[in-house]
């Protein structure tokens, strides 16, 4: 299946700033996935992000906080907007190859 | 809306012993897939095994398989011959067709005891 480069794999951040999240594929997929691994929780979907299209949220999440880019179908940037010690997290990126998901190395943001 | 759930926090196994980890899901949908992720404390999301909801055969993958119950919605996993390397947390993980994106359960944290 194809590879995820995603950077950085973790940061410690001061609350009130932003950090930018990147993955790269090495193949072109048709949407990118971003997910949210709250400690010691499983991942849940925060939005889909598509070429061309601003991304779809899923319910709790929101543009503002976590605005999304896919300006091409091998990569895809989010950002967390504001943060607070309650956005850390591992966040991690997916593609879907012809039948299942791959992700990214994963990326541990903790706010202080 | 769909929903997966995994009624065992932990797990644990003798090494070289047989376990067997529990799914169930929720859906309306006939024809979706199922998924087991292994995620190892490195984070990244390894694929274990997948099933298609179409197939009545159960998937295998070297000493990993299924027990698929599509009418009970019931996706389990049996390791065999467990391995250290095997410790993980275990995701399963439901998609629709052309969805791609997963909806996942709580997680099942494996131990391997020597």
């Amino acid at each position: 299946s194809a590879v995820i480069s995603q950077k950085p794999s973790r940061d410690i951040c001061q609350r009130g700033t932003s950090l930018t999240i990147q993955c790269q594929v090495d193949s072109q997929v048709t949407m990118m996935f971003w997910y949210r691994q709250q400690p010691g929780q499983s991942l849940t979907l925060i939005a889909t992000a598509n070429q061309g299209s601003e991304a779809t949220y899923e319910s709790g999440f929101v543009i503002d906080k976590f605005p999304i880019s896919r300006p091409n179908l091998t990569f895809s940037t989010l950002t967390v907007s504001n943060m607070s010690p309650e956005d850390s997290s591992i966040y991690l990126c997916s593609g879907f190859g012809n039948t299942e998901a791959f992700f990214g190395q994963g990326t541990r943001l903790t706010v202080v | 809306a769909q929903t997966v759930t995994q009624s065992q926090p932990e797990m644990s196994v003798q090494e070289a012993e047989t376990v067997t980890l529990s799914c169930t899901y929720d859906t309306s949908e006939s024809d979706y897939y199922l998924f087991w992720y292994k995620q190892p404390p490195s984070r990244q999301m390894i694929l274990v095994i997948r099933q298609e909801a179409y197939k009545q055969q159960n998937a295998t993958e070297n000493r990993f398989s299924v027990n698929f119950q599509k009418a009970a919605k019931s996706f389990s996993l049996k390791i065999s011959d467990s391995q250290l390397g095997d410790a993980a947390m275990y995701f399963c993980a439901y998609s629709p067709p052309g969805a791609q994106k997963l909806v996942f359960g709580q997680g099942t944290r494996l131990t391997i005891n020597p």
